[in-house]
């Protein structure tokens, strides 16, 4: 089976441009998860879906982020005008809803480098 | 608010030897999830093990098993027989008990596995 698939793999654009993350997690799984990982701040979840639905999304450092989940099978996160300090690499993850303490499985990451 | 520490920025092992991280963790809660990921230079996130706190018996998966002291709030991860592509970073994680909550997670420990 298909594991949590993001992309680009990598990401280089230049101060103020739009970026684009794409996520299409495991077939079945109703929650989603996006992390970010710095050297500074380690891993830290940005927002989470359950059922397509956000959930908290108090990790979502201001508002030129913002995602959306338009079905089961794909979710955005995008960042409008993109800093400098957005670079990081950002996860995907996606876990079954149904039982609690349902382990989290990651996709591969974008590394996302902001000129 | 969680908060999961590990004081062990990095560690080094020979192989076909043991190895333990060390994660602590804070918190009021009274049931919740633990788990170790691994994230190899490939930058995967990869679960390790997984340990519910209302059970006293220890998680193992093949090599690696972890020592759950609920009272001491500590979740430490022994590692057996290890091996090269053991060589990662360690990250310890906490789960409140509630359906499809986020990770918190620790700073990290960078394991080396030497010949």
């Amino acid at each position: 089976d298909a594991g949590v698939i993001q992309s680009p793999r990598h990401e280089v654009t230049e101060m103020g441009q739009e970026v684009t993350l794409r996520c299409k997690p495991i077939s079945g799984h109703n929650s989603l998860f996006w992390y970010r990982q710095t050297m500074m701040r380690g891993l830290e979840l940005l927002i989470y879906f359950n059922n397509n639905v956000p959930i908290d999304d108090s990790g979502m450092p201001e508002d030129r982020f913002s995602a959306k989940m338009p079905n089961a099978s794909f979710s955005t996160l995008k960042i409008q005008p993109s800093e400098p300090r957005d670079s990081a690499v950002y996860f995907c993850a996606s876990s079954l809803w149904a039982g609690e303490g349902q382990p989290q499985h990651f996709g591969d990451g974008t590394r996302l480098s902001i000129l | 608010a969680q908060t999961v520490t590990q004081s062990q920025p990095e560690m080094s092992v020979q192989e076909a030897e043991t190895v333990t991280l060390s994660c602590t963790y804070d918190t009021s809660e009274n049931n919740y999830y633990l788990f170790w990921y691994k994230q190899p230079p490939s930058r995967q996130m990869i679960l390790v093990i997984r340990q519910e706190a209302y059970k006293q018996q220890n998680a193992t998966e093949n090599r690696f098993s972890v020592n759950f002291q609920k009272a001491a709030k500590s979740f430490s991860l022994k590692i057996s027989d290890s091996q090269l592509g053991d060589t990662a970073m360690y990250f310890c994680a906490f789960m409140k008990q509630a359906t499809a909550s986020k990770l918190t997670f620790g700073t990290g420990t960078r394991l080396q596995v030497t010949l």
